[in-house]
């Protein structure tokens, strides 16, 4: 069953405190993507990843941090210097970052930081 | 800079059509996409257009003029489970930049 994982699917962290959120896919895709959400608003791009040891900075890169160690893998760090990290964060990927008509979106985790 | 418009809210019953604008300005362009998501759900893809014209996928189409940097979205026989929020996006060096949505509600 192909596709793309995100967990948890809700997560509560205190302030101050960095957290990881997974995404991982099964669709061999060498394009990955994060995005941030914020209510009634649209995706915001954080960082993006072309292939396995690469990535670049999207618009709103201050304060996470990614890797990309693994093809299927590219995790997003909220760190504590990221100043409004409540939000909706949305994984996605293409085939290839040439490929990039339709973007597959993984099903979210919803980070809130108390 | 670079920057889309939508309107924010459209209302309409049952059976009617909808139409989406979205009116975009960047320095480089590559084609518009649309996507739908659910409350609560992951953006899905709808359509994509490099090139004037109308694009149609069943009772959704898509229109884009790259001269007048403007697109629409086209949601014919309106049904009920296609309610949700409507993204305009267009491509531009390898990324997307999106629209902050369009709620479409609709009515019985």
């Amino acid at each position: 069953d192909g596709g793309i994982t995100q967990s948890p699917k809700y997560l509560f962290r205190k302030e101050g405190q960095n957290v990881t959120l997974s995404c991982e896919q099964n669709l061999n895709h060498d394009a990955m993507y994060w995005y941030r959400q914020d209510p009634g608003q649209g995706l915001r791009l954080i960082y993006y990843s072309q292939i396995v040891n690469d990535f670049q900075k999207g618009d709103i890169a201050e304060g996470y941090s990614v890797s990309r160690e693994k093809k299927e893998s590219f995790p997003l760090t909220v760190t504590s210097a990221q100043k409004n990290p409540t939000a909706f964060y949305l994984c996605a990927t293409t085939p290839g970052l040439a490929e990039y008509n339709e973007q597959f979106f993984g099903p979210g985790t919803r980070l809130t930081v108390l | 800079g670079q920057s889309l418009e939508q309107p924010s809210e459209v209302t309409a019953v049952e059976g009617a059509i909808v139409q989406i604008n979205c009116t975009y300005q960047t320095s480089g362009f590559y084609g518009l996409s649309w996507y739908q998501q659910h409350d609560g759900g992951a953006p899905t893809f709808l359509s994509y257009n490099a090139l004037d014209g109308l694009e149609e996928t069943g009772r959704f189409s898509s229109f884009l003029s790259r001269s007048d940097s403007y697109g629409y979205l086209l949601l014919q026989e309106l049904q009920m489970k296609d309610s949700a929020s409507y993204f305009c996006a267009f491509h531009n060096d390898y990324k997307l930049s999106f629209g902050a949505g369009t709620t479409v509600t609709v009515r019985a």
